[in-house]
């Protein structure tokens, strides 16, 4: 499995855009790139997935350069309710072997 | 219906007594995942089933033994437990796309609160 490398923290203004990287250099070609999002004391949620070029939808935007090590999120115009933890996680299509990273902890100021 | 439901929320409980914690989903989803998770950390993979058989078994502890009565249903029986397995029990299924195209979304419960005395 590929290992992920986030930063610990970052804090960011409301209403400005954030983008989290995540490095995983072993990245193999089956592997599948997602994001969760958890707010304390509640499970992850599915925030978005992709596996290469740039992936959009409601909440955020995946970019993913050619090489596939690394990827950033991108989350347009935070509020203080995007303040949470964010994991990047690396796994192959048929295997459930999920292994957590440490996490970026996102705080908003207003 | 897009949800997890985990019961109970809260447990807490002696390192004599035996518990259980109940995930269901009505997704349809053939994998189902126990995970464990401390204060300030990422959650730790215990367990996955898959169409009802268990898949993985992370070396966890016999005092921890999980339990799948059908596809909907996970169940996690818990058995003189110590004060360090007190943390966050979170549930999950997915679609399991074992062979497929396409990443395997996981969905989370929102989790039972462990509180071993």
């Amino acid at each position: 499995l590929a290992k992920t490398t986030q930063p610990i923290s970052m804090d960011s203004y409301e209403g400005q855009e954030v983008n989290i990287t995540c490095s995983h250099n072993n990245i193999a070609t089956n592997d599948y790139i997602t994001w969760y999002q958890q707010f304390p004391s509640q499970g992850p949620r599915f925030i978005i997935q992709g596996y290469k070029t740039k992936v959009t939808n409601e909440v955020a935007s995946l970019f993913i350069p050619a090489d596939r090590k690394s990827s950033t999120l991108s989350l347009p115009r935070v509020s203080l309710s995007d303040t949470a933890v964010y994991y990047c996680l690396v796994g192959d299509t048929g295997g459930f072997k999920t292994i957590f990273g440490a996490g970026t902890r996102l705080f908003v100021k207003a | 219906d897009t949800e997890v439901t985990q019961t109970p929320k809260h447990l807490v409980m002696g390192m004599t007594n035996k518990k259980s914690l109940k995930c269901e989903q009505h997704m349809g989803h053939r994998a189902m995942y126990w995970y464990k998770q401390k204060a300030k950390k990422p959650p730790e993979l215990m367990f996955v089933y898959s169409y009802e058989k268990l898949s993985i078994n992370e070396s966890v502890p016999s005092r921890f033994s999980p339990e799948c009565p059908n596809s909907s249903l996970l169940n996690l029986h818990l058995h003189a437990l110590q004060p360090e397995d007190s943390a966050l029990y979170l549930c999950a299924s997915s679609q399991d796309r074992s062979g497929l195209a396409g990443g395997d979304t996981q969905y989370f419960g929102p989790g039972t609160r462990l509180t071993v005395l």
